[in-house]
């Protein structure tokens, strides 16, 4: 079936380093992507969405490409922090359904 | 989680015994839905509600039921509880199918 998948399962960075997580999906119809971090016992959160017409989105230090004809989507952190160590998930929304991932997680080395 | 709450939090109960979670949300979102995380799973969809009354099944839908008899409540009953189904239930809210969720604190279900 359709998934959406990441390259790296743990990425360990410096702490003031940018953070780049990839994420590939399958289904070229997706309009709509989305990327949530996870904290430790928390609920995932919302990070930035990117829809089909736009191949890039900037919001506080992160920004999201989308390379739709190698079905290829990555979050940018700039000056990765502690606090941004979580899982991070990819999302593709498909019709009126999430399929997620299953998560990279950031480690950031002080 | 603003505007959408998960209870309990934490369950332990024994192989066979019925379960229910509930979801409550104060954002009057039309969408809700029930995930399960599990290691190595990330986020699988059990159930959603696209309003009140109307529900469908997600990917891994067997042994779980659930019902919305209001716009802020949906509601997800393991009828016999397996060990199986020992998991991180998370439900989450949307107003719309085409805009990102909003997710809850989870539910932590132990099934001894």
């Amino acid at each position: 079936g359709e998934s959406v998948g990441l390259h790296l399962p743990t990425l360990s960075v410096q702490e003031g380093d940018n953070s780049i997580i990839n994420c590939a999906y399958s289904n070229s119809a997706s309009d709509y992507f989305i990327w949530y971090k996870q904290e430790s016992g928390k609920g995932p959160q919302f990070i930035i969405d990117i829809r089909s017409n736009m191949d890039k989105r900037q919001g506080q230090r992160v920004t999201v490409l989308l390379n739709k004809t190698v079905k290829h989507l990555s979050l940018q952190i700039a000056a990765t922090q502690p606090g941004d160590s979580a899982v991070y998930f990819c999302a593709e929304n498909k019709g009126n359904k999430l399929v997620f991932g299953a998560g990279t997680i950031l480690r950031v080395k002080s | 989680d603003a505007g959408i709450t998960q209870s309990p939090r934490h369950k332990v109960t024994e192989t066979g015994t019925p379960v229910t979670l509930r979801c409550h949300q104060t954002e009057n979102h039309r969408y809700m839905y029930w995930y399960r995380q599990d290691p190595g799973h990330g986020l699988r969809l059990i159930h959603y509600s696209y309003g009140v009354k109307d529900t469908d099944k997600g990917e891994v839908s067997d042994g779980y039921s659930v019902s919305r008899s209001k716009t802020e409540d949906f509601l997800l009953t393991l009828e016999s509880a397996t060990s199986s189904q020992t998991s991180v239930y998370f439900c989450a809210i949307s107003e719309s199918e085409t805009y990102g969720y909003t997710f809850g604190s989870g539910t932590r279900l132990t099934v001894v």
